[in-house]
């Protein structure tokens, strides 16, 4: 079992949805939570970074860790075209083993104009 | 502003061919990774370097070398490459220890 799930999709949204994506992973260690975006022949970037539990809001972008039920989410208000891309969790703990990102395989996400 | 600038960005080899790829950051930071992404893979960690003069195994490490050769410059080696080895890979930085890791364009590499 990989320490970090992440539906590959590929997901199809129209413009102006609300777009959900998901991570579930087993390492009760992990305490900073990011997602990264990448664009189609690009390196990733980071786009949200969450510390513990709770939301974080950035525009259109919401991030939730749930870190009872190991699960966190990245929201997408007013998806627009731009936002096509794969979006990669990633996850860490703090000193020792755990302290290397984990990152999960990516989900593709495509907003129809 | 360059940011993270690697080399080759596409490469071919034969089975058995060495080759090595280049990485290069100007934003000063102390650790740098070599990742490589695979579909359904993701991105798997291949070696790092915390600080100049070190540098350690990560999660997939097997038919690779590095040299941290300055604060600048990571290098990543495959000294005999193989099929499996065709990826795309990603050179990165960051300050230690960051959540915050600036990734290169990426080289696309075929072994056949």
């Amino acid at each position: 079992q990989k320490e970090v799930e992440q539906d590959p999709g590929p997901l199809s949204v129209p413009e102006g949805a609300i777009v959900s994506l998901n991570c579930t992973y087993s390492n009760s260690a992990f305490q900073y939570f990011m997602w990264y975006r990448q664009y189609s022949r690009k390196g990733p970037e980071l786009l949200m970074y969450t510390y513990s539990s709770g939301n974080k809001e950035d525009g259109r972008f919401t991030a939730q860790v749930d870190k009872s039920s190991k699960y966190i989410s990245l929201f997408i208000r007013d998806s627009q075209p731009s936002d096509s891309a794969t979006y990669l969790c990633a996850m860490r703990g703090y000193g020792g083993a755990t302290n290397k990102l984990i990152f999960g395989t990516g989900t593709l996400l495509a907003v129809q104009p | 502003n360059a940011g993270v600038t690697q080399t080759p960005k596409f490469q071919v080899l034969k089975t058995g061919q060495s080759m090595t790829l280049q990485c290069a950051q100007d934003m000063n930071h102390n650790s740098m990774y070599w990742y490589r992404q695979d579909p359904g893979m993701g991105l798997r960690l291949i070696y790092y370097s915390a600080s100049e003069g070190t540098t350690d195994k990560g999660e997939v490490p097997n038919g690779y070398n590095v040299s941290r050769l300055n604060k600048r410059e990571f290098s990543l080696r495959l000294e005999s490459a193989a099929p499996s080895q065709t990826s795309v890979y990603f050179c990165a930085s960051s300050e230690a220890s960051a959540n915050t890791i600036y990734f290169g364009e990426g080289s696309w590499l075929t072994v056949v």
